[in-house]
């Protein structure tokens, strides 16, 4: 149990395009979902938390207009990357928690990659 | 906020060794430290976590121990093997299902 799918795993797009990436739970009632960018060998840095039907919050120093999140269900959240840079790459995990669900259960993760 | 330090930030073993990570949490509102493993590529994967109402959990060769007096709390993983290479995070939060204060990961390497 506590499966959480992402989608895609791996994306490469040019400068200036948008992105979308889709974080499911798949077998549990996500009240609340995380968003995080981690570089190579470093820990995870939340970006933004959101609840279902709610107006994410996000972290300090993250872009509201730039990092859209979505969390109009209570089984998908999205992100997406608008207007992306070559500093946007990164890797892209998504996080689900429920009423029911008492911890954080992780995405596979998404590898974005700008050109 | 919560703050939480993990240490060592690399550590190598022999395999059938034993491997030892400690972090450290500020906030004594903090009440879940949950460990997560993350291999190269994926997302963490949560393996054992444990309740400021309990001082040890053991599932196998894993087990978590919890100081609440010094905010400390250690992963103790037994008879390494290969496949127990990856990065380990450990975090901490003052309630369960809200934000996660995550430490900086250990990099375990378990040499055959």
């Amino acid at each position: 149990g506590a499966v959480v799918s992402q989608h895609p795993s791996r994306v490469i797009c040019k400068s200036g395009t948008s992105v979308k990436i889709e974080c499911r739970s798949l077998d549990f009632q996500a009240t609340t979902m995380f968003w995080y960018r981690q570089f190579p060998k470093q820990s995870l840095m939340l970006m933004a938390t959101s609840n279902e039907g709610s107006k994410a919050t996000y972290e300090q120093g993250v872009e509201k207009d730039k990092f859209l999140i979505n969390h109009a269900s209570l089984t998908l959240s999205t992100l997406t990357v608008t207007s992306a840079h070559p500093e946007d790459s990164s890797f892209y995990i998504c996080s689900a928690s429920g009423t029911r669900v008492q911890t954080q259960y992780f995405g596979p993760g998404t590898r974005l990659l700008v050109l | 906020g919560e703050n939480v330090e993990q240490h060592p930030s690399t550590l190598s073993v022999q395999e059938g060794d034993s491997a030892v990570i400690k972090c450290t949490y500020s906030d004594s509102a903090s009440n879940y430290f949950p460990w997560y493993k993350q291999e190269l590529g994926k997302g963490p994967q949560l393996i054992i976590d444990i309740r400021s109402n309990v001082g040890e959990k053991k599932d196998q060769r894993i087990a978590v121990t919890l100081n609440k007096t010094a905010k400390h709390f250690s992963l103790h993983i037994t008879e390494t093997q290969p496949e127990d290479s990856a990065v380990y995070f450990c975090a901490a939060t003052p309630n369960t299902g809200n934000q996660f204060y995550f430490g900086t990961g250990t990099s375990l390497t378990v040499i055959p």
